[in-house]
């Protein structure tokens, strides 16, 4: 079963509009940690931002914040006053305790283009 | 601030060959992943270490063995190349489970 669903292959927006990705994820566990990544074309993997299961708040990092709504189990981002370099790959991620540690699993993906 | 750091950053094998992709973490992180990200796929989990002993095993083929060493470092072996083999390879490090930190990859290339 899907751990992580992106429903969102791509994604447009306007520069200097905001723009939700959207993310579900599926658990049986208390305690987890969620997470999004971009990935621009250079390959490299840039941590957003995390939330952790427990947090209350709503977790931000400038002009990301994360929208966790844990009934419902979503984890959706968002990202305000979008730029042109905002353009990337963006993945949700979540991690989860295992005997001995801990993985992460990660969503398919969702791919950003923002317009000039 | 230090990072995670992968090396080689680029690396191109023959089918059949052997390569060795070194993943240094972030010094006092405790645990160190591997992952393998097919062209326009999503970051698959191969395994993961924690205070050098083995913690956790993914889609890892049987080819593929990792390890992590005494000063924290980590090496993934991949022998009996196949094209099929050819993706980029995120190593990551966290302390506590949390501050998940990628390196920038090693793109591998088997021809």
């Amino acid at each position: 079963a899907q751990k992580i669903t992106q429903t969102q292959p791509g994604m447009f927006v306007q520069e200097k509009e905001a723009v939700t990705l959207d993310c579900t994820y599926d658990t049986s566990d208390q305690s987890y940690g969620l997470f999004w990544y971009k990935q621009p074309s250079s390959g490299e993997m840039i941590f957003l931002i995390y939330q952790g299961s427990y947090d209350e708040q709503n977790a931000t990092e400038g002009r990301y914040s994360l929208n966790f709504q844990k009934a419902r189990k979503s984890a959706n981002l968002v990202i305000s006053a979008s730029q042109l370099g905002d353009s990337a790959m963006y993945f949700c991620a979540m991690r989860e305790a295992y005997t001995g540690g801990f993985k992460t699993i990660f969503g398919a993906g969702t791919r950003l283009f923002v317009k000039a | 601030a230090a990072g995670v750091i992968q090396s080689p950053r680029h690396l191109i094998k023959e089918k059949r060959e052997t390569a060795t992709l070194k993943c240094y973490p972030i010094p006092r992180h405790d645990t160190v992943y591997w992952y393998q990200q097919g062209p326009g796929q999503d970051p698959q989990f191969l395994i993961s270490f924690y205070e050098k002993m083995q913690s956790d095993k993914g889609s890892i083929p049987d080819r593929f063995s990792a390890q992590q060493f005494s000063d924290y470092h980590s090496e993934l072996n991949m022998s009996s190349l196949e094209l099929g083999d050819s993706a980029l390879y995120f190593c990551a490090s966290s302390k506590d489970s949390y501050g998940y930190t990628f390196g920038s990859g090693t793109r591998l290339t088997v021809v």
